[in-house]
């Protein structure tokens, strides 16, 4: 059974970092693309950053371009993400998740039950 | 980049009722798109993927059509389960991004 399990969230003050983490299992980690998207408190579901099996191919949303880094660890089963100069509005639930690519699109099919960040002074 | 349109923002259902749930794109889409669904507290669930195919374990009362900029979710008989929000998904290849709908809510009316 795939199990995704984020880690690494909290309260931090504008301007400050953190590294979010996901363990992966019940899957074979290395050959998934690995996504994050987010969730602010009572809003829809935003798109932050996607990196490919190998680390090769790696994508930001507009909105958090030069401030985040997606990162992965393949031996370790996990997928990373390096956010800083926090923002108020970066404020939400972020969740990992698996992408599949099929003939007819790319969807998540995995997710998991994302780790909490709260920006406030 | 793709702007995806749901509506209505809120569906107000029976239960036993039928739900139909819209997504539109502002431009055509040449590779499907995907549903998921979020009940409250919980995390987004795959339902549909293709515009059409549904995930594994998803009940038959869910279906997915459309084509082109405008795609539909259908729930026959709503569940008390079915209630949540929806929203719908599609990437596009260049720039790579992944754009989902605002969401649409189906409440209990």
């Amino acid at each position: 059974e795939v199990d995704l399990v984020e880690s690494g969230g909290g309260l931090v003050k504008p301007g400050g970092s953190l590294t979010l983490s996901c363990a992966a299992s019940g899957f074979t980690f290395s050959t998934y693309t690995m996504t994050w998207v987010r969730q602010a408190p009572g809003k829809g579901l935003e798109w932050v950053s996607s990196i490919d099996s190998t680390s090769r191919f790696i994508y930001y949303s507009d909105s958090v371009q030069g401030r985040f880094s997606i990162s992965r660890d393949n031996a370790k089963n996990s997928l990373y993400l390096h956010v800083n100069s926090l923002r108020s509005d970066d404020t939400a639930r972020y969740y990992c998740a698996r992408e599949y690519t099929g003939y007819n699109g790319d969807w998540f099919d995995s997710w998991g039950q994302g780790t909490l960040v709260t920006v406030s002074s | 980049e793709t702007v995806l349109t749901q509506s209505p923002a809120t569906l107000s259902v029976s239960p036993g009722e039928s739900a139909t749930l819209s997504c539109r794109a502002s431009q055509s889409l040449r590779r499907g798109l995907a549903w998921y669904q979020q009940r409250p507290g919980q995390a987004p669930r795959l339902l549909i993927y293709g515009a059409s195919t549904r995930a594994t374990g998803v009940p038959a009362r869910f279906s997915g059509s459309g084509s082109g900029t405008l795609f539909t979710l259908t729930i026959d008989s709503l569940e008390s389960e079915d209630f949540a929000v929806y929203y719908c998904q599609h990437y596009d290849n260049w720039p790579p991004t992944w754009t989902f709908g605002q969401g649409t809510k189906v409440e209990i009316k």
